[in-house]
């Protein structure tokens, strides 16, 4: 079946700028993960779901971010106001139990 | 927190060789630790994973071992092959956060022919 897919696949934008990135999971999946990934660095946890309640987001690194998932499948993440530090790779992940599957990941890039 | 510490950051073996790549982890309650194999340019992949009440578990050339008294983890990959070429991400959950996986910095496998 269909893995984890995230869109968009890369994103571009200036400064200040708000970006919403999606995540749609694996069918039936109940429990949904977000993770920054850094270039040769493991992926980094910001947030998780399950179902539409989200039980983590000790990761997320201050208040310009958040996350939702209102139906229990997709998610989006949100940064407002971007900054040039934001820039890098973000990953969802999605599981049933414990084993998470990952995504392709959004690449951000912030000029 | 968890703190999950892996070693070497890269590692290089001739084909046929065996690889054997270490992670440490500081929470004594953490059950779950799996394996990822992430290719250039590619998604992190599960490879293998173990919990905390089974000492060892092999999947064909992979295996994980598992110390919970001395609370480190292990991957052994037999009979390298050059498609074995990757970063390794060792991880473990912590107690507080289940689902909050807490990766190692990686481990860069280089297998050469």
């Amino acid at each position: 079946g269909a893995g984890v897919s995230q869109s968009p696949r890369y994103k571009v934008t200036k400064r200040g700028q708000d970006v919403a990135l999606r995540c749609d999971p694996i069918s039936g999946h109940v429990s949904l993960y977000w993770y920054r990934q850094a270039l040769g660095q493991g992926p980094e946890f910001l947030t998780y779901f399950n179902y539409e309640a989200q039980q983590d987001k000790s990761g997320l690194p201050n208040d310009r971010f958040s996350a939702e998932r209102p139906e229990g499948s997709i998610s989006t993440l949100t940064i407002q106001r971007t900054e040039q530090r934001d820039s890098a790779m973000y990953r969802c992940a999605s599981s049933f139990q414990e084993t998470q599957y990952f995504g392709p990941g959004t690449r951000l890039l912030v000029l | 927190g968890e703190n999950v510490e892996q070693h070497p950051s890269t590692l290089s073996v001739q084909e046929g060789d065996s690889a054997v790549i270490k992670c440490t982890y500081s929470d004594s309650a953490s059950n779950y630790f799996p394996w990822y194999k992430q290719e250039l340019g590619k998604r992190p992949q599960l490879i293998i994973d173990i919990r905390s009440n089974v000492g060892e578990k092999k999947d064909q050339r992979i295996a994980v071992t598992l110390n919970k008294t001395a609370k480190h983890f292990s991957l052994h990959i037999t009979e390298t092959q050059p498609e074995d070429s990757a970063v390794y991400f060792c991880a473990a959950n912590p107690t507080d956060s289940w689902g909050k996986l807490q990766f190692g910095a990686g481990t860069q496998v280089v297998v050469t022919p």
